[in-house]
């Protein structure tokens, strides 16, 4: 079955320091993976998807995450963190006809 | 920003009532997804449409029923609620039928409360 994990349900990190989420996925043929953010009270914001091609994915924000198929990882890193950048952070996988497999979330907490 | 409003925002209901939740677009897309969000489950698919009249189940549909007469309108209905449906209902569209690849849009919530 198909299946998003996110190990890490809070993270905190100070201010310009850099960020590892991590993301594995359970997915039997080539995934479509996608990271969303949501800021407190918000929906969901698309940072990135991965589909096909450079296996190291840049997206908005100053994001990038990088598959790894061997490790059936889809980590989001960030090089320097900023106070704007707390949030909750999901990691999904897509799935035909094109229904979304969300993992339970990450929580970034960010101090000055 | 995706042209999608939810309707209403916030609602507080007793249990065994019935309840509807709304969602409309804007940009014509064919696919339109509920999800609810409850904390340490992420979000999780109730019901999707891939078009007039043509809905699925996701994977937590037990007790939700859903409508789409317009291409623009999404209704998804609690016939009788429970305090378990108590989440935060997310709606969802999406541009291409059956591309997996394609993302999704969200909606700003629901936050239910049934009491």
């Amino acid at each position: 079955a198909q299946s998003v994990t996110q190990p890490d349900i809070h993270i905190t990190v100070s201010e310009g320091a850099s960020l590892e989420l991590r993301c594995n996925y359970s997915y039997g043929a080539t995934p479509y993976l996608f990271w969303y953010v949501q800021s407190p009270g918000q929906g969901l914001q698309l940072l990135l998807k991965y589909f096909s091609g450079d296996t190291l994915v840049q997206g908005i924000k100053g994001f990038e995450a990088e598959f790894k198929r061997s490790q059936s990882s889809f980590n989001l890193r960030k090089p320097s963190v900023h106070w704007s950048d707390a949030a909750e952070y999901f990691c999904a996988v897509g799935v035909p006809p094109g229904k979304l497999i969300f993992g339970t979330g990450t929580r970034l907490q960010v101090f000055p | 920003d995706a042209g999608i409003t939810q309707s209403p925002r916030h609602k507080v209901t007793e249990t065994g009532t019935p309840v509807t939740l709304r969602c409309h677009q804007t940009e014509n897309h064919r696919y339109m997804y509920w999800y609810r969000q409850d904390p340490g489950h992420g979000l999780r698919l109730i019901h999707y449409s891939y078009g007039v009249k043509d809905t699925d189940k996701g994977e937590v549909s037990d007790g939700y029923s859903v409508s789409r007469s317009k291409t623009e309108d999404f209704l998804l209905t609690l016939e009788s609620a429970t305090s378990s449906q108590t989440s935060v209902y997310f709606c969802a569209i999406s541009g291409e039928a059956g591309v997996v690849r394609e993302t999704q849009y969200f909606g700003p919530g629901t936050r239910l409360l049934v009491l």
